[in-house]
């Protein structure tokens, strides 16, 4: 069985503060795991995945995420936080080599203040 | 390349009515998903389809049935709606390599 836990359903950060959402994973085998985000009334888009290459993924709109196996952690960061960056988002993880059902994890609320 | 699109945008539905939602996508995707997403609890799937011709039932099935029309289009429907209904829906693609997803932009579904 898979699971994904988001620390925290809400994180408030100031503009060009650094942004930090945290993401654990459960899997019994080696995960494929993504970030997607959603913006206000739309539908979920993928920010980046890790596959099994480089352990520091980087995605869209300057965010990047570390696979540290050791702790199952998936989390994700970026130096200087923008009033559009303001969304939910959503950690998701499958499994690798055959199973395309990914789990969501419940999302976290990214709130910036000017 | 319009991705995936779904109809429609906005529903008002009376207990007991029934509805389809539509999907469809034109990138050649083979999978196919339904979610519902509710406050608190993140994305649950409801049904999906790995391929044409295949579905199975996900996390939250009941009072739901889908039908993969073809390789595009892929429709769920509430036979008898309830309040509990009341969701955003979201249909998505599997990409190339399957594990990663391409949403549809919702149908916002309330069920007075």
């Amino acid at each position: 069985a898979q699971s994904v836990t988001q620390l925290g359903s809400h994180v408030s950060v100031s503009e060009g503060a650094l942004v930090l959402l945290r993401c654990n994973y459960s899997s019994s085998v080696p995960p494929y795991l993504f970030w997607y985000v959603q913006y206000p009334n739309q539908g979920l888009q993928l920010l980046l995945k890790y596959t099994s290459a480089a352990t520091l993924v980087k995605g869209i709109n300057g965010f990047e995420a570390e696979f540290k196996k050791s702790e199952t952690s998936f989390h994700l960061t970026k130096p200087s936080a923008h009033m559009s960056d303001a969304a939910e988002y959503f950690c998701a993880v499958t499994k690798s080599g055959g199973s395309y059902i990914p789990t969501f994890g419940r999302g976290t609320s990214l709130i910036v203040h000017p | 390349n319009a991705g995936v699109t779904q109809t429609p945008k906005f529903q008002v539905l009376k207990t007991g009515q029934s509805m389809t939602l539509q999907c469809a996508q034109d990138m050649n995707h083979n999978s196919m998903y339904w979610y519902r997403q509710d406050p608190g609890m993140g994305l649950r799937l409801i049904y999906y389809s790995a391929s044409e011709g295949t579905t199975d039932k996900g996390e939250v099935p009941n009072g739901y049935n889908v039908s993969r029309l073809n390789k595009r289009e892929f429709s769920l429907r509430l036979e008898s709606a309830a309040p509990s209904q009341t969701s955003v829906y979201f249909c998505a693609s599997g990409g190339p390599d399957r594990y990663e997803q391409y949403f549809g932009p919702g149908t916002r579904l309330t069920v007075t």
